[in-house]
């Protein structure tokens, strides 16, 4: 199995901060990874595809990069409605998620 | 646009069947050629993917999951279907179903997704 590892576990930022979400795969997945944010009693939103392509209606804001075993969201500037857990999937081989970064108010 | 919608019990037995239906509205569930899959978060933990069933009824399962799930289609009804076998305790969780894209390397992420309905395992 693929396994991936966020880092951080949780981040605290301010509004205005650029923010920073690693992701790391057990073994090379080449671009399959996907980033979702997720509020609390809802379900995740998909924000970035095949690692760096902004699904539709997502704001530039969020950025995501990286391809192998490592992978990146960036969010350029964090808005009020930003704050959240983020999870990363990779789907080259079965899907799985990592285990969530929380980015809370600093 | 597509929309989905789980239903199913709230609260299963031990060692009974979990059973659950998403329901399918703004497409058809048989064109087009996507992925339909099922997958759960355990409270205050992270997202399991537990499988899927392809437009054509094709499946494919979680292995962790493998010998207790099936996953189906009833394109009459535009529905797929969760079934668990002999559930514990460690299958409370929040379920949802959801779609991946399609094509331009969309296939593999959940594009469109339900809102989720909690079940919970007790006697």
């Amino acid at each position: 199995d693929i396994q991936m590892t966020q880092s951080p576990s949780t981040l605290s930022a301010s509004v205005g901060d650029r923010v920073t979400i690693t992701c790391r795969a057990s073994q090379s997945i080449g671009s399959w990874l996907a980033w979702y944010q997720q509020k609390p009693g809802k379900a995740p939103k998909l924000l970035i595809y095949k690692a760096s392509i902004l699904e539709s209606g997502v704001p530039s804001r969020f950025s995501g990069s990286g391809s192998g075993t490592e992978f990146t969201l960036t969010i350029s500037s964090l808005q009020p409605d930003d704050f959240a857990t983020y999870y990363c999937q990779q789907n080259n081989s079965f899907r799985t998620f990592g285990q969530g970064t929380k980015v809370e108010i600093k | 646009q597509v929309q989905l919608q789980e239903s199913g019990p709230g609260l299963v037995n031990p060692s009974q069947t979990l059973s659950l239906t998403c329901t399918v509205s703004g497409g058809s569930i048989s064109r087009g050629g996507y992925y339909w899959s099922w997958l759960r978060q355990h409270p205050g933990k992270g997202l399991e993917w537990i499988g899927y069933v392809y437009s054509r009824g094709n499946t494919y399962y979680n292995p962790s999951l493998k010998s207790r799930l099936t996953i189906s289609l009833d394109t009459s009804k535009n529905q797929f279907s969760l079934r668990l076998s002999s559930v514990t305790a460690a299958d409370t969780a929040l379920y949802f179903c959801a779609r991946e894209g399609l094509g331009d390397g969309s296939v593999g992420s959940f594009h469109i997704w339900g809102q989720g309905t909690m079940v919970t395992v007790s006697s």
